[in-house]
């Protein structure tokens, strides 16, 4: 079965430096495709950016980017320049067979971003 | 502007009530999920749907049923809530296949 694990409940740091939030996952595909969501304050939950397994280079979408670690099964989101806005819960989650129409999550990280 | 929309977005109902959360999208997307939101579990999924009539059991189905109307809407039945179902629930729609997922804004409902 799928399994998406994020073991940073929650990371700190300080406005405009960089900040990688980690996420392992399980799988016997050998193709898959993996998202990063965030939850502001109000609840929303937005996409962000995604990766799917086929690609080698890692995707990036503004000042999000991915580290993408095929052989240790690893999907780390990272922000530059972290902005005050950035402070959100950020999902970690992973779509594979048996069941590509099923989104399985992690547990989420809290992110702060400090002034 | 293509969303999924959800109502209502606060609901408080009695042990052994009825509740029916709905959900629209106007994306057009085939695919439409009911998931659930607690503290330290993140998102698990209650029941989903391909289509008008189709119905899927998702990973936390006990004590939940759904029904997809039509294209465009999709509902929560709980016909004899209880407090472990006080919870974040989101509606929310995609193409399938390998596609994002796009959410709605939540129903906070709790059961008192």
């Amino acid at each position: 079965a799928q399994k998406v694990t994020q073991t940073q409940t929650s990371i700190s740091v300080m406005e405009k430096t960089t900040v990688t939030m980690d996420c392992v996952y399980e799988t016997q595909d050998s193709s898959y495709f993996l998202f990063w969501y965030k939850q502001t304050a109000s609840g929303e939950i937005v996409f962000l950016i995604r990766q799917d397994s086929y690609k080698k280079e890692n995707a990036t979408v503004g000042h999000y980017s991915l580290n993408f670690q095929k052989p240790k099964s690893s999907i780390g989101l990272i922000i530059t320049a972290t902005q005050i806005e950035d402070s959100a819960v950020y999902f970690c989650a992973m779509r594979a067979m048996p069941n590509y129409n099923v989104l399985y999550f992690g547990s989420g990280t809290k992110l702060t971003v400090e002034p | 502007e293509a969303a999924v929309t959800q109502s209502p977005r606060n609901k408080v109902t009695v042990t052994g009530g009825n509740v029916t959360l709905s959900c629209r999208q106007t994306n057009s997307h085939n695919y439409m999920y009911w998931y659930r939101q607690d503290t330290g579990h993140g998102l698990r999924l209650i029941h989903y749907s391909y289509g008008a009539g189709n119905l899927q059991i998702g990973d936390v189905p006990d004590g939940y049923k759904a029904t997809r109307t039509t294209q465009e809407d999709f509902f929560l039945l709980l016909e004899l809530a209880s407090p472990s179902q006080t919870s974040l629930y989101f509606c929310a729609s995609s193409p399938g296949g390998g596609a994002e997922v796009f959410f709605g804004k939540g129903t906070r409902l709790t059961v008192v």
